[in-house]
């Protein structure tokens, strides 16, 4: 089945605690995003990428790292979390980066940072 | 990218269409009209997209004004089970850059009633 599969769902951590959450695609796509989700704020871009090695920072990247060494996999990398970081993360690709071609997106990682 | 404006919220009747407005005046001719929805805190979903014809497919239809600067999304029988929060986006063709930067603000909420 063509999906994006993020984890963890859920997961609870304590500041300065360094952590990953991973996203993979298994449809071939170019185009991989992240974004973050808060009450009143709708879906935030944090960064972007349009190919393996190619990424770029989104709206609110602060906090945030990513690699794409490979075309399926684009981790999002909290080096030191913090509660400003609480938040719901979804993770979608794009076959291209032509604006033609709709978003797929992962079910989400609920993130809570004490 | 182009800034979307919807409606914070809106209601309809089960059975009857769902009309849910989007205005994109500042649209550039390559760029597409996405619509996806969100139910709870799942994953937004995709619906439809066009260009400057209006589309129909199993889901929904897209109508765009002729010059493009606002459209209408039509769930013709509303069930309560699309009640979600509807997010009108714009995405370009250029290869990289802003224009990449998919912008989902906070979308409109359609609560369909009994």
């Amino acid at each position: 089945e063509a999906q994006v599969t993020q984890n963890p769902r859920y997961l609870i951590t304590v500041t300065g605690k360094k952590l990953t959450v991973t996203c993979s695609q298994n449809m071939n796509h170019e185009y991989m995003s992240w974004y973050r989700q808060d009450p009143g704020l709708g879906l935030r871009q944090i960064y972007y990428s349009m190919n393996v090695e190619v990424t770029d920072k989104g709206d609110v990247p602060e906090g945030y790292k990513v690699s794409r060494k490979e075309k399926r996999n684009f981790p999002l990398i909290l080096e030191s979390p913090s509660p400003n970081q609480t938040s719901l993360y979804f993770c979608a690709s794009s076959l291209s980066t032509q604006g033609d071609s709709p978003l797929h997106f992962g079910n989400g990682t609920r993130l809570t940072v004490t | 990218d182009a800034k979307t404006t919807q409606p914070p919220s809106m209601d309809c009747a089960e059975g009857r269409a769902a009309n849910l407005p989007c205005n994109h005046s500042t649209i550039s001719g390559n760029e597409y009209v996405y619509w996806y929805r969100q139910i709870h805190s799942q994953g937004p979903q995709y619906i439809i997209h066009g260009l400057k014809n209006n589309e129909t497919n199993e889901m929904a239809s897209l109508i765009i004004t002729e010059d493009r600067k606002s459209s209408t999304l039509i769930l013709p029988h509303a069930t309560l089970r699309d009640t979600a929060v509807y997010y009108c986006i714009v995405r370009g063709t250029y290869y990289g850059g802003a224009t990449n930067k998919l912008i989902f603000g906070t979308g409109t909420l359609l609560a369909v009633q009994p």
